[in-house]
């Protein structure tokens, strides 16, 4: 099947711990997002990636570190840097061409508490 | 900067209603605007996708218009059922890499 897989679904942090969130796809996409989403608030970008090797800060990108080693996988690293990081947070990717004008896929997310 | 607005926040209907959920977004310099589903605790399903360039796009019982010029999407359910519950999201894509989304809307259809 294809699609785009989150691990964990759950995750609990203790303050000043790293913590890295998983994101794959076999969707064969290019393009890799971050979002995280607050209760009342809209889904935030936090970093994209538009090939392997290469990626972008977003919009709340302090406190957070990503990686593009490979095409199919984008972690998302949540340091202890991140002032509050109590959110669910959303992976999303998108298919090759027309930049901006492709549709995006989201995963399943994974929710982070910080104990 | 875009900014992008949701009415209503929340919408409690009887089955069987045709429902419309708005959008509006302050710059019209778009690509596209996407509508999703989410339900409680879950990660987000693609509804809909309207290009720029088109007026609206149909899918089953959803039809989503986009005029641009005004800054504004709807999303059209019709003959809404229990199993449409659940929260709408709009986004618009505009530059190359990112959706700017809204609050959403959180339909509860009620037997």
């Amino acid at each position: 099947d294809g699609g785009i897989t989150q691990s964990p679904k759950y995750l609990f942090r203790k303050e000043g711990q790293n913590v890295t969130l998983s994101c794959e796809q076999n969707l064969n996409h290019d393009a890799m997002y971050w979002y995280r989403q607050d209760p009342g608030q809209g889904l935030r970008l936090i970093y994209y990636s538009q090939i392997v090797n290469d990626f972008q800060k977003g919009d709340i990108a302090e406190g957070y570190s990503v990686s593009r080693e490979k095409k199919e996988s984008f972690p998302l690293t949540v340091t202890s840097a991140q002032k509050n990081p109590t959110a669910f947070y959303l992976c999303a990717s998108s298919p090759p061409g027309g930049r901006g004008r492709n549709e995006q896929f989201f995963g399943p997310g994974t929710r982070l508490t910080v104990l | 900067k875009q900014e992008v607005t949701q009415i209503p926040a929340a919408l409690s209907v009887p089955e069987g209603e045709n429902l419309v959920l708005n959008c509006s977004f302050t710059d019209s310099a778009i690509y596209n605007l996407q509508w999703f589903r989410q339900d409680p605790g879950k990660g987000l399903t693609s509804l809909l996708l309207i290009q720029s360039s088109q007026r609206e796009q149909t899918s089953g019982r959803l039809n989503a218009s986009l005029d641009k010029s005004s800054g504004r999407s709807t999303l059209y359910i019709a003959a809404s059922q229990p199993g449409d519950s659940a929260t709408y999201l709009c986004a618009v894509s505009q530059g190359a890499d990112k959706l700017i989304f809204g609050t959403g809307t959180r339909l509860q259809v009620f037997p």
